[in-house]
Formats: C-alpha cells, structure tokens, sequence
C-alpha cells in the first residue's frame, strides 16, 4: 500500500511534443503528491505540487492532472525541449510532506 | 540562501576507512534527511531529523551515523563500509508541517568503496 508505481520506465519525444508520466497509488492517506526533476549527478528538484482537493494544477510548462477516484496522477510537458531531458519521479506522502515514498522514476529524452 | 550544501561531491574509501559527509542548509529549514540512491534508482531515505532529533531511522546499518549538531547541519559518519554501499547519498531539507512541503535536496555525495 505504500508503493507508487510509475510508468513508463522510459519515454523519447520529438522537441515540440507533450511526453506524458503517469503514476498510481493505493494508499488514500497520501495527501501530496509532488513532481522532482533529476539530472545526471545532481540531486533531485521539485518541480511542482498537487493536493488531492484540486485536479490540476500549471506551473509554466510543467501540468499535474490528478483523479482522486482513479487514485492516478500524471505529469504532461507542453512544448518539450532538450533541455528536459531529464529522469522524472513522482512521489506521495501523508501527513504534509515528511517520508516520502517515490516512484521509480521515468527517464525522459527529447530529441532535437 | 535556497540551497542544500553537500560535501565532499566525490569520495572514495576503503573498507576499514573512517570517513564523514556533511550537509548544510540556511533556509531555516528544521526537518533535515539522509537518502541514498542507487543508479537508476529513486532515492531511498535512511535518516530524517525533525528539529536537531533523529525521528526516523530506516533499519540503516549501524556503519552509517548521523548526526545533527545544529539545525542548519548535518553529518553522515561511516566506518566499515561494504562496496555495496557505494551510491549517490543525498541530503535534503524541508520546513516541518506547514508552508513549503517539498524538499530542497543537495547535489550528493558520490560515494566509492574499495
């Protein structure tokens, strides 16, 4: 029940295109849900945020849809660029935000 | 300051080596972690401080002790290690239950056991 499961694994998108990450859980406690950005040697960084009490949310490029009934959250990319080429985790945690339980991660590529 | 200090960035040590990490952030920050990352991995977390006190230790081996001397550090001692235990260790930071949720992670610590 503590799992996020995550998929795909890996992904390779055109510049310009909208790569899609989706992600499931099961434990309903989970109460946040946030998106981190990692690159090759660097550490993890949020890059954006949802809570169950809303189903989407925009920061700039970067879009959550979250269906609470679905238990499903997804990560999109509007107008994908090299530059996001990146490995994507999506995460959940209860009790606003200590212990964190990560997906598996998604390795993204855009191709120029 | 909106950063997570880590170092060394790179070390490598034996096995009968004593060695430390550090971590320091000056965000005001009072929940400090400790994960470790395999490659191709998420972050597996080991150690979370709430307010200077270890509030949870993932059944980390006892060759892996932290240690939080103030709120804006935080160690990572190690003694005997496996060559198994070679990985990226993170640390990262987070406000404790109100405003910000997310963690601020550092780059790592890539580390080598020989």
């Amino acid at each position: 029940q503590q799992q996020v499961k995550q998929s795909p694994q890996s992904l390779i998108v055109q510049k310009g295109g909208i790569p899609i990450i989706n992600c499931a859980y099961e434990n309903t406690a989970f109460d946040y849900f946030p998106w981190y950005q990692q690159f090759p040697g660097k550490g993890p960084a949020l890059l954006i945020a949802i809570r169950p009490d809303v189903s989407e949310k925009k920061e700039g490029r970067f879009t959550i849809s979250f269906n609470k009934s679905a238990k499903q959250f997804s990560l999109h990319i509007m107008d994908s660029q090299p530059g996001d080429s990146a490995t994507y985790f999506c995460a959940a945690s209860k009790n606003y935000g200590q212990n964190f339980v990560f997906g598996p991660g998604t390795r993204l590529s855009v191709l120029p | 300051d909106t950063e997570v200090t880590q170092t060394p960035k790179h070390l490598v040590m034996g096995m009968t080596n004593k060695k430390s990490l550090k971590c320091e952030q000056h965000m005001g920050h009072r929940a400090m972690y400790w994960y470790k990352q395999k490659a191709k991995k998420p972050p597996e977390l080991m150690f979370v401080y709430s307010y200077e006190k270890l509030s949870i230790n993932e059944s980390v081996p006892s060759r892996f002790s932290p240690e939080c001397p103030n709120s804006s550090l935080l160690n990572l001692h190690l003694h005997a290690l496996q060559p198994e235990d070679s990985a990226l260790y993170l640390c990262a930071s987070s406000q404790d239950r109100s405003g910000n949720y997310g963690y601020t992670f550092g780059s790592g610590t890539r580390l080598t056991v020989v």
